[in-house]
């Protein structure tokens, strides 16, 4: 099965302190892309950033950064300097199926403590 | 941009019921897809929906159906309600193939 896999299923971090979440993905695809989604307890799925998979620069936005290495089939995505509002849990996703639909993993719980 | 609003925000419904979840699309998004989110899972996607036709469909049997409108509203209808349907249901919408997809904050189903 093409998936998406997240291993970390929880991770607890105090307040400024760094996290890392990873994310690999398997598929058979030539293009895609790839996301990151927020969703805080409100449900409500957040985009945070997509990146195409021909686009291996990684970026840095705020106190966001994301890492894709295509050799390696992963996209990890840190916080730097985490806040308690950065509580939530995160998703990786990939574009599948011919219409483009969503593949996610099960998810990060991050939970940022004062 | 009005973003993606989905109604209700709760339900109960009792086992072998029929049930109808709305959503309204962002303005001018005319492909919205539908996710199912059992508890402590990822999103999974049910069905796709691109100027009013279904052109995409997951693993969900056919008791899941839905509908798309010319004024980018959507529903998605459940027949049969089994216990395990209780799930956090998500609407998603884009404007034509490509794009971000922007969700709504879903309806949280309770099959009792």
């Amino acid at each position: 099965a093409q998936k998406v896999t997240q291993a970390q299923t929880e991770i607890s971090v105090v307040e400024k302190e760094d996290v890392t979440l990873d994310c690999v993905y398997e598929t058979r695809d030539t293009t895609y892309y790839l996301f990151w989604y927020k969703q805080p307890p409100s449900g409500e799925l957040v985009f945070l950033i997509r990146r195409n998979s021909f686009d291996e620069q990684n970026e840095i936005s705020g106190r966001y950064s994301w890492n894709f290495q295509k050799s390696t089939s992963s996209f990890n995505f840190t916080i730097t300097a985490s806040q308690v509002v950065d509580s939530a849990v995160y998703f990786c996703a990939r574009t599948g199926g011919s219409q483009g639909n969503l593949i996610f993993g099960k998810g990060t719980k991050l939970s940022v403590k004062p | 941009e009005t973003g993606v609003t989905q109604s209700p925000t709760h339900l109960i419904k009792t086992r072998g019921q029929q049930v109808t979840l709305r959503c309204s699309s962002q303005s001018g998004h005319n492909t919205v897809s539908w996710y199912q989110q059992a508890l402590g899972q990822g999103p999974q996607f049910i069905f796709q929906y691109y100027r009013e036709e279904e052109n995409g469909r997951g693993n969900f049997p056919p008791r899941f159906s839905g509908l798309q409108f010319p004024n980018y509203s959507s529903e998605l209808n459940v027949n049969a309600l089994e216990l395990d349907d209780s799930a956090l249901y998500l609407c998603a919408s884009r404007f034509g193939g490509s794009g971000g997809y922007t969700f709504g904050s879903g309806t949280r189903l309770t099959v009792v």
